[in-house]
């Protein structure tokens, strides 16, 4: 049973427009969301995170959405850059259990030049 | 160098051999995992430590062991490897919840991962 999935396997967007990533999940005791980005060759590196406390987060030219009652959380990459191409993985966790992360599959952004 | 370090980077092998893959940090992090990515999976955690003396299984830990030498190396053993555990496997740290850094999210912080492939 998949409890975060993003159903979108890819993306490919024009540089400078807007990256809109999505992740819905199941679990209605997650209280804690990351996403993480993925270069090939390399481990996935953290991006930005959001509290079930809050419905967005920002940093720079990312923005997390968090909207709790449609269990669902979205990415926002404003302008997106080419540099910004990766296979981006949503993340959840739960109060107590922080570390113990469950994925989605992943989606794969392209921005081209 | 890598703060979170892995061994081998590659490694091809064949049905029934014991493999081991090896993992090393200098971050100072008690916790300890072990995720295997798949296409169209993700990642799915295998094994995870919180410290030394403890080890849990995670979602898909059957035909996999591990061993907490010390609070640094956090290695990921088959015992009998078989095709279908052909995959990327990922070593993460992190710090427990709670604990004053100046930016503690819970993130996990990962090695660059293992290739391994099981004829």
């Amino acid at each position: 049973d998949q409890q975060v999935k993003q159903n979108s396997p890819s993306l490919s967007v024009q540089e400078g427009r807007i990256s809109i990533l999505n992740c819905d999940y199941t679990n209605s005791m997650f209280d804690y969301f990351l996403w993480y980005k993925k270069y090939p060759a390399e481990g996935p590196t953290f991006l930005i995170s959001i509290s079930s406390i809050k419905d967005k987060n920002e940093d720079g030219r990312f923005t997390v959405f968090l909207n709790k009652s449609a269990k669902h959380l979205s990415l926002h990459i404003v302008p997106s850059q080419p540099g910004d191409s990766a296979v981006y993985f949503c993340a959840a966790t739960y109060s107590g259990n922080t570390g113990k992360l469950i994925f989605g599959q992943g989606t794969t952004l392209q921005v081209k030049p | 160098d890598a703060d979170v370090t892995q061994t081998p980077r590659n490694r091809i092998t064949k049905t029934g051999k014991r493999i081991m893959l090896e993992c090393s940090q200098t971050k100072g992090h008690d916790r300890m995992y072990w995720y295997r990515q798949d296409p169209g999976l993700g990642l799915r955690l295998i094994y995870y430590s919180f410290d030394v003396k403890d080890i849990n299984k995670g979602e898909i830990s059957d035909g996999y062991s591990v061993s907490r030498q010390a609070q640094a190396k956090f290695s990921l053993s088959l015992e009998s490897a078989i095709p279908n555990q052909t995959a990327l496997y990922f070593c993460a740290t992190s710090d427990p919840p709670g604990r004053v850094t100046p930016a503690n999210t819970g993130e996990l912080f990962f090695g660059e991962g293992s290739r391994l492939t099981v004829l």
